[in-house]
């Protein structure tokens, strides 16, 4: 079945601590793995598209990484606007599967 | 510069009722996809359209419709709300089909 599975839910930094959030896919012929952000009360908004294994992007302090099984995107020095909910998401077929998501929290 | 507008942003129905919801683009984007969005379960495609004059189910269809108006606009109706309708609604479109999205604001849906 495919399926992209976000971790963690939720996670709390203080304001300089780096981490990374997952995401894990089980879609067969992947054609692309997605990052959003979303806002509360707003759409998601484009972030990356990781193509191959192997593969990077990166943008102010998010870095998105790309393997077979999963992609993560590292957030270093990470600032309180970068509270957000990060989304992950991959097309199979004729349907595009979005993870749940991480609900991202920076502290100052 | 106004992308991806929904209307309405907030919307109380109550069951058995019928609405529309618009969604109009002016990125000049070929690809238009209707999304809910529940706590727990994530963004679900609903409808798409991947071109002008075509629209295709997505995940979960059963109790929508769509109609691609035109490249600009791409409707999406509820002709007898129920209760487990009760969600965010999101437009999307894309210039290629299912990449970067650009998603409007929302729509909040009650149905009581």
């Amino acid at each position: 079945e495919d399926q992209v599975t976000q971790s963690p839910e939720a996670l709390r930094l203080q304001e300089g601590e780096s981490s990374s959030l997952n995401c894990s896919y089980t879609v067969s012929g992947l054609r692309g793995l997605f990052w959003y952000r979303q806002d509360p009360g707003k759409g998601p908004e484009f972030l990356f598209t990781l193509y191959s294994a192997g593969e990077e992007k990166e943008k102010e302090r998010l870095k998105a990484t790309l393997t077979k099984k999963e992609s993560f995107l590292h957030i270093t020095a990470p600032k309180p606007e970068d509270s957000a909910t990060y989304l992950c998401a991959a097309p199979t077929g004729n349907q595009f599967y979005f993870g749940t998501g991480t609900s991202l929290t920076v502290i100052p | 510069n106004a992308g991806v507008t929904q209307t309405p942003k907030f919307q109380v129905l109550k069951t058995g009722q019928s609405m529309t919801l618009q969604c109009a683009q002016d990125m000049n984007h070929n690809s238009m996809y209707w999304y809910r969005q529940d706590p727990g379960m994530g963004l679900r495609l609903i409808y798409y359209s991947a071109s002008e004059g075509t629209t295709d189910k997505g995940e979960v269809p059963n109790g929508y419709n769509v109609s691609r108006l035109n490249k600009r606009e791409f409707s999406l109706r509820l002709e007898s709300a129920a209760p487990s309708q009760t969600s965010v609604y999101f437009c999307a479109s894309s210039d290629i089909y299912h990449y970067g999205y650009t998603f409007g604001s929302g729509t909040r849906l009650t149905v009581v």
